[in-house]
């Protein structure tokens, strides 16, 4: 089943924050971020595995609970350029199966 | 490197035609992917491959076929096309371990009319 992500979007003004979230209904052995500008083809951001610690990338930054098979993207002092629609990516099971299936996404929109 | 090449990247068929995908990678990736972006929405994996001669349904198989001869190419058949399959296709494909990210091809933008 399809990770769920919140919100569905959300609107900033530059140099606010936002935060996230994926959440699985299965579980889950790592979770990637990617964004995604229009009409181009998803970008990698971080990987974040099973066991593993905190990422960050600049100023975005992730976490991964994987006891409650969630995922949290923080993007702090938001830019221009951090608007698209983020995707986490998720890879099931103890070690990995493969299957690999996107989130619902989540569009941010920064405003200037 | 080019990386993941996909061909054609705009295409119009009729309901009714069949039409191959292409998908060529030359990172000696092993896993291949294949996802529809519906307009607005999120990705869909189709089918995907963990090595040559392995492949398995995705979320969204259905009207769709694919092959793998070889680790290099992973072609995706639509095979009598409907107006539902209008969407914009990725293949992505990524090496072996779950600390690997996707590399995704440009996209097909197919039309079904």
């Amino acid at each position: 089943q399809q990770p769920v992500q919140s919100p569905q979007a959300v609107i900033l003004r530059e140099g606010e924050d936002a935060v996230i979230n994926c959440s699985s209904s299965k579980a889950l052995y790592s979770v990637h971020w990617y964004r995604q500008k229009h009409g181009e083809a998803p970008v990698f951001l971080m990987i974040l595995l099973k066991g593993g610690e905190q990422k960050g990338h600049e100023k975005i930054s992730a976490s991964f609970n994987e006891k409650k098979q969630q995922s949290s993207l923080y993007l702090t002092a938001s830019q221009l350029s951090y608007s698209g629609t983020y995707f986490c990516g998720t890879e099931g099971g103890t070690s990995g199966t493969y299957k690999y299936i996107f989130g619902t996404g989540t569009r941010l929109k920064v405003l200037a | 490197n080019a990386g993941v090449t996909q061909t054609p990247k705009f295409r119009i068929l009729k309901i009714g035609q069949s039409m191959t995908l292409q998908c060529a990678q030359d990172m000696n990736h092993n896993y291949m992917y294949w996802y529809r972006q519906d307009p607005g929405m999120g990705l869909k994996l189709i089918y995907y491959s963990v090595g040559a001669g392995i492949t398995d349904k995705g979320e969204v198989p259905n009207g769709y076929n694919v092959s793998r001869s070889t680790t290099e190419y992973f072609p995706l058949r639509l095979e009598l096309a409907a107006p539902s399959q209008t969407s914009v296709y990725f293949c992505a494909s990524r090496p072996g371990g779950a600390d690997q990210p996707q590399h995704f091809g440009d996209g097909t933008r197919l039309s079904i009319l």
